[in-house]
């Protein structure tokens, strides 16, 4: 009963490409956010989506483009990849602002 | 904007031992203040809450934080630390009449010595 998954949990690819990652909740929440942890472990809000609509968008190279086609679901694609993209993006997900967010697991994106 | 500062990089604590990592926030307005950890390639888990009422919260696996407003702290304790407890731990805040944005500290790592 996994409550905030990503797929996929790896993913390496070549500099230049697209690539989506994928998240799901299944604990009834009104938002969902993507965050990035860089190699030393800092973490930092890329946007946040509530009830469908973006709430949070910081400042992101707009090659990174969210979608939330419902509630449950929150996707980032990311286009033209570039080295510096390689880190570890965690969706999460909570009841309303004022609680406690809820993690998926992560992915690791490698950009060769 | 709100922000968060975890002054160690790292905490060796001695099992059995009491366990302390510091946070220090700044808010325009009234903080909300959360503490998670993270266990190594997984994804961040929340162990307490401070949003209003008693300074003391108490959270999960034996861990409570104090709510300081005049030194703006709220450090993460537990009386006897554990191996398990080895982790990397986040302090974050959110301004209750700002923005809708949780800042996270950068993490502090605690190690736990058997």
């Amino acid at each position: 009963d996994t409550a905030v998954s990503q797929t996929p949990k790896y993913l390496v690819t070549q500099m230049g490409n697209d690539k989506s990652i994928k998240c799901e909740q299944n604990l009834g929440h009104d938002t969902m956010y993507w965050y990035k942890q860089d190699s030393k472990k800092f973490l930092k809000i890329m946007f946040s989506y509530n009830n469908k609509e973006l709430i949070i968008n910081e400042t992101v190279p707009n090659r990174f483009s969210p979608k939330s086609p419902d509630k449950a679901h929150l996707n980032l694609h990311i286009n033209s990849l570039e080295l510096g993209d390689s880190a570890v993006y965690f969706c999460a997900s909570s009841p309303s602002y004022d609680n406690e967010q809820f993690f998926g697991p992560g992915t690791r994106l490698t950009v060769l | 904007a709100q922000s968060v500062a975890q002054p160690e990089d790292q905490v060796n604590v001695a099992e059995g031992n009491p366990l302390t990592v510091k946070c220090t926030y700044s808010v325009s307005g009234n903080p909300y203040l959360f503490w998670y950890v993270q266990y190594p390639n997984r994804g961040l888990q929340f162990l307490l809450k401070y949003i209003t009422g008693d300074n003391l919260v108490k959270g999960s696996y034996g861990f409570e934080a104090e709510f300081n407003k005049s030194q703006t702290s709220f450090h993460l304790k537990k009386p006897s630390a554990l191996v398990s407890d080895s982790a990397l731990y986040f302090c974050a805040v959110r301004d209750y009449y700002g923005n809708n944005r949780l800042a996270f500290g950068k993490g502090n790592q605690v190690v736990v010595i058997p």
